[in-house]
């Protein structure tokens, strides 16, 4: 397809288990961002990846999010022992290199549900 | 402090009327200015892009940049129900890299 694809759309998590949620980005896209979204704090940047397809850099809060990338159009974000804080919408974002490019293009992201 | 600051909203304004959105931001760094529109239960989409100082124009949109205040702006004319949305601005470095806003959610009353 053309644009950004996220699964599952809402996820439903057991408080201390380990979710992991999908992106597919669009072909040719090199830069992916992994997007945290809730109502009481705003949106922050979880991890941010660009060319290479195993590095990632991980964000704010702490170590427990993580981004794979097995093929460079697909992106895994791991949430390691969820809190229930981690209650939020996961947009995954892609952008091609060009300087022009530089807008990203978003999924309609995953809303996470931990209990 | 962050390094882009949005005004928080929420807004909420008649139809008609004229909206004001506005973002501060610290590094000088930054050289590309966007926002994007964000509807319930979807992903933001790229409403505007621009990288210098001044006006930029499409329909009933403005995107204003003033890079020696560090300061940028949308302005939305003759609102209408339709944009009621969350704005979220974001500004790149040369290396393409965003800096989001916390987003400011508008509502326009018919």
């Amino acid at each position: 397809g053309a644009g950004v694809s996220q699964s599952p759309r809402y996820k439903v998590a057991k408080r201390g288990r380990d979710v992991a949620l999908r992106c597919d980005s669009i072909s040719g896209h090199v830069t992916l961002y992994w997007y945290r979204q809730t109502l009481g704090q705003g949106s922050e940047v979880l991890t941010y990846s660009q060319s290479d397809a195993q590095r990632d850099k991980s964000g704010r809060p702490s170590g427990r999010f993580s981004a794979e990338r097995p093929e460079r159009s697909v992106s895994t974000l791991k949430i390691q022992r969820t809190e229930q804080g981690d209650s939020a919408v996961y947009l995954c974002a892609s952008s091609g290199q060009r300087w022009d490019d530089y807008g990203y293009t978003f999924g309609s992201g995953t809303r996470l549900t931990v209990v | 402090q962050k390094e882009v600051e949005q005004d928080p909203g929420p807004l909420s304004v008649p139809e008609g009327a004229i909206v004001s959105l506005n973002c501060t931001y610290s590094n000088s760094a930054f050289q590309y200015f966007m926002w994007y529109r964000q509807y319930s239960r979807k992903g933001p989409e790229l409403l505007m892009y621009t990288y210098s100082s001044g006006n930029k124009e499409d329909g009933r949109f403005t995107a204003q940049v003033d890079k020696s205040s560090k300061y940028i702006s949308l302005f939305i004319r003759d609102s209408q129900p339709s944009d009621s949305a969350t704005y979220l601005c974001a500004i790149n470095t040369n290396a393409g890299k965003s800096t989001f806003g916390d987003g400011t959610t508008l509502t326009v009353k018919p």
